[in-house]
């Protein structure tokens, strides 16, 4: 099975601040890596997938990148609806896994 | 709009059975793949199972196998999971999702398993 090893597991952060979240993976998987946003009560949704394929609809704030098994969410300017929890995912192969997620939460 | 609509889900005792449903509408249903995600109480997200278009190919978490199954009725634009033998630990809210990259999500269902 590919492990996917998403850090940090938690940030405090600031309106307007830059933020990254990065995600490895246990084996190469090309680009079939996404993120997703998930806030408290709500399903997840999909912000990036193929690692750097902005979502219709999700703000240019939003980025991703990497191949192989290093990957990496960027925020470039953190603004108050952002304040959730993140997670990326390979759709390489099943098992299909999940990171840890990553809450980023207010400082 | 792409919609995934889930019923389903409740309180069981530890051991018994219990079916989720997911109603598509908005899309062709039979042309995707569709998965079931879950998320115990205060933690992350967990895949489940998935099933290929036609439904001929089907995969399932190690932690389900044997006990859960997913089907679909295409011609019902419907996905399911049965889930059988329940424990404690399978205690989530459960998710439908369209695609490997999952872009569309039914709302969730919470499974509760107690005595």
């Amino acid at each position: 099975d590919i492990q996917t090893t998403q850090s940090p597991s938690s940030l405090s952060a600031s309106v307007g601040d830059r933020v990254t979240i990065t995600c490895q993976t246990s084996q190469n998987i090309n680009i079939y890596l996404n993120w997703y946003q998930q806030k408290p009560g709500k399903a997840p949704k999909l912000l990036i997938n193929a690692a750097s394929s902005l979502q219709s609809g999700v703000p240019s704030r939003f980025s991703g990148s990497g191949s192989g098994t290093d990957f990496t969410l960027t925020i470039t300017s953190l603004q108050p609806e952002d304040f959730a929890t993140y997670y990326c995912q390979q759709s390489y192969t099943t098992p299909l896994t999940f990171g840890g997620g990553t809450k980023v939460e207010i400082k | 709009e792409v919609q995934l609509v889930q019923s389903g889900g409740g309180l069981v005792q530890p051991g018994e059975s219990l079916r989720l449903s997911c109603a598509a509408s908005g899309f062709i249903f039979k042309t995707f793949e569709m998965n079931w995600v879950r998320q115990a109480p205060g933690k992350g997200l967990e895949w489940v199972s998935y099933i290929s278009s036609r439904g001929d190919d089907i995969f399932y978490a190690d932690s389900v196998k044997g006990r859960f199954t997913i089907s679909r009725d295409n011609a019902k634009n419907s996905l399911y999971l049965q889930m059988n033998s329940l424990r404690a630990e399978d205690t989530a809210v459960y998710y439908c999702a369209r695609g490997t990259s999952m872009a569309h999500w039914g709302q969730g269902n919470l499974v509760t398993v107690s005595s």
